[in-house]
């Protein structure tokens, strides 16, 4: 499975934007780019996925540049409450890949207040 | 939230025991996964199933079986519980339809003594 590199941990200031970066150079064309996040060792919790295009929910926007080769993960107004660990992962359209997750080691995001 | 539920939550067992942990769902969802997640680490995938009676092996599937019956339930055995299986085990299931999230159940905290 194609790889992703994230930054160990960032802060980010209660109110303000954060944003999380992952590289992703060796991005297959039909893998879609996933970001999940885990509070407090309970499950992980989605948040938001694309393929090529920009996406935005209640939670989160996702921005992928051009290439495809990274992305960039934005809670627009982040509050102690998210505070976790965030991970970016590849997951392939295909049949033969069953939905399977590889999780890295993730980026453990501060908020402060 | 998704309907899926761990069973235990929290267990202690022997060295040498035979373990069985229980992920039920009520979301008809074709795929189920069995993770485990150590200090410092993120998720790794035990086993998976992809149907009834259809699994197979993930990246760290040594010490490990599984079995799925019927779509709702997919188990988790350790035959022979050894220290090393100390762990939190996270189920995840995910609809058959490609791009679509999984979900996570809340994890079993597992301590082999």
């Amino acid at each position: 499975d194609a790889k992703t590199t994230q930054p160990p941990s960032m802060d980010c200031a209660e109110g303000r934007a954060a944003n999380l970066p992952c590289n992703h150079s060796t991005i297959s064309g039909n893998e879609y780019v996933y970001w999940y996040r885990q509070i407090h060792s309970q499950g992980p919790q989605y948040i938001i996925h694309g393929l090529k295009n920009n996406e935005t929910n209640e939670m989160a926007s996702l921005i992928i540049t051009e290439d495809r080769k990274s992305s960039t993960l934005i809670l627009p107004h982040a509050t102690l409450r998210d505070t976790a660990v965030y991970y970016c992962i590849l997951m392939g359209a295909g049949g033969t890949s069953y939905g399977k997750l590889t999780f890295g080691q993730g980026t453990i995001l501060t908020v402060h207040p | 939230d998704a309907g899926i539920t761990q069973s235990p939550r929290h267990k202690v067992t022997e060295t040498g025991t035979p373990v069985t942990l229980r992920c039920h769902q009520t979301e008809n969802h074709r795929y189920m996964y069995w993770y485990r997640q150590d200090p410092g680490h993120g998720l790794r995938l035990i086993h998976y199933s992809y149907g009834v009676k259809d699994t197979d092996k993930g990246e760290v599937s040594d010490g490990y079986s599984v079995s799925r019956s019927k779509t709702e339930d997919f188990l988790l055995t350790l035959e022979s519980a050894t220290s090393s299986q100390t762990s939190v085990y996270f189920c995840a299931i995910r609809d058959q339809t490609m791009n679509t999230e999984a979900f996570f159940g809340q994890g079993t905290r597992l301590t082999v003594v």
